[in-house]
């Protein structure tokens, strides 16, 4: 079963923190998402790659780095936490024509910053 | 930019009632449209998609038509079942990749 696994469900770091969230798709997918999810705000795309190395910045990059050594992993950083990054992480990956095969999303990870 | 706009939640029905969860877009050219779901815990699904103009998508008795003339792509379900509570997105994948979601509506079946 094809999947995308993200590395923890619950996380819980203090302020100032370097914080690094992991996902690893199975499905050999050029690209890569990371979004957050917030009540009342939907889905909000941080950055993301269309191949080994190479990024770009969504919507909401502030705050946020991401690395992109090997195909199936794509890591979010956050380099210095803080209490407004508390949130649901959702990863996905996608092939390159992502209009015909739309997404497949990892579970998430609930991030809270204290 | 792309924009997607669908209602607001919570919606509340019973068993084997009809669905309907209003969902319009803005977008230049003609973009793929999509509706996910999530359930409790868990990450986004894909639960149907539309890729042109009057096509409709179908699954699980879901169903959506994509409507260019109004901008819309509204997700129906004849009979709902409790076990259909959850949060759905509408979405649309324009240039480039990227894929805009709404802020999502949760659906919640009462017995």
């Amino acid at each position: 079963d094809v999947k995308v696994t993200q590395s923890s469900r619950y996380l819980v770091k203090r302020t100032g923190e370097k914080v690094f969230l992991e996902c690893v798709q199975d499905m050999d997918h050029e690209n890569m998402f990371w979004y957050r999810q917030d009540p009342g705000l939907g889905l909000r795309l941080i950055y993301f790659s269309y191949d080994v190395k190479m990024k770009e910045k969504g919507d909401i990059p502030e705050g946020y780095s991401v690395s992109r050594e090997k195909k199936e992993r794509f890591s979010l950083i956050l380099e210095s936490a803080s209490t407004n990054q508390t949130s649901m992480y959702l990863c996905a990956s996608s092939p390159p024509r992502a209009g015909d095969y739309g997404y497949t999303f990892g579970s998430g990870t609930r991030l809270t910053v204290v | 930019g792309d924009s997607v706009t669908q209602m607001e939640g919570p919606v509340t029905l019973s068993e084997e009632a009809f669905l309907t969860i209003n969902c319009t877009y803005t977008a230049t050219g003609y973009p793929s449209l999509f509706w996910y779901v999530q359930y409790p815990g868990e990450g986004l699904q894909l639960l149907l998609k539309a890729t042109k103009a009057d096509d409709k998508g179908s699954n699980k008795g879901f169903e959506a038509t994509y409507r260019k003339e109004t901008t819309s792509f509204h997700l129906e379900k004849g009979s709902v079942q409790v076990s259909d509570s959850a949060v759905y997105f509408c979405a649309l994948r324009g240039g480039y990749q990227k894929v805009t979601f709404g802020t999502g509506t949760k659906l919640q079946v009462i017995p």
